[in-house]
């Protein structure tokens, strides 16, 4: 399967734990984001990147939130000392220069 | 900046009339606009999009939207609706050079036999 990819699909946390979620994008594409998604919204920005290089970070996020792109390839998704309001659905898609976003499956957190 | 409006957050029609889905859009650069759909537990797909050639877009299952920059609206209709339509639509507007994407909160389509 030549799609995006994301890991864990799922995962149940308790609150004040850290996760990390991992994003395989489509290779050849040099844009890679991540969008959070709640019951009822549409995907909501959090971060993108051009390559290794991250372009923008969502004011949104807090200083807990933090991704990486090294070498370009796939990306991370790490959330520190979560907090219950953190529960959604995390998002990755990739793109080429033309702009349409590819979709993984998502990975769902729920911080009990 | 740039934003999308969804204009309803719920569509109902029967099976086999027309589906009109609106999107309004406000943008500081040339945009490229998408529409993706959601189906129930399933990842986003794309529809169709907008670049800057013909205004009129046609996409998958034949879905179509039109690209009006003077009433900034790009909204998507279908003919006739079939069962399998019923899902959650998403109207996108993203910057070309920048490459960031906006999502709108929605439309829920419902599908009436």
């Amino acid at each position: 399967d030549t799609g995006v990819s994301q890991d864990p699909r799922h995962k149940i946390t308790k609150r004040g734990q850290n996760v990390t979620f991992r994003c395989d994008p489509i290779s050849e594409h040099n844009r890679l984001y991540w969008y959070r998604q709640t019951l009822g919204q549409g995907p909501e920005f959090l971060t993108y990147f051009q390559n290794e290089a991250q372009l923008e970070k969502s004011r949104l996020l807090s200083d807990r939130f933090s991704a990486e792109r090294p070498k370009g390839s796939f990306s991370t998704l790490e959330i520190q000392r979560t907090e219950q309001g953190d529960s959604a659905m995390y998002l990755c898609a990739s793109s080429p220069d033309t702009g349409e976003l590819f979709f993984g499956e998502g990975s769902r957190l729920t911080v009990l | 900046a740039q934003s999308v409006t969804q204009l309803d957050s719920h569509v109902s029609v029967s099976e086999g009339t027309p589906v009109l889905l609106r999107c309004n859009y406000s943008s500081s650069y040339s945009p490229s606009l998408f529409w993706y759909v959601q189906h129930p537990n399933k990842g986003l797909q794309l529809l169709l999009k907008y670049t800057s050639a013909a205004t009129l877009v046609k996409g998958i299952n034949g879905f179509e939207a039109e690209f009006k920059k003077s009433e900034t609206s790009f909204h998507l209709t279908k003919p006739s609706a079939h069962m399998s339509d019923a899902a959650e639509y998403f109207c996108v507007v993203s910057e070309r050079i920048r490459g960031k994407s906006t999502f709108g909160d929605g439309t829920t389509l419902t599908v009436k036999p």
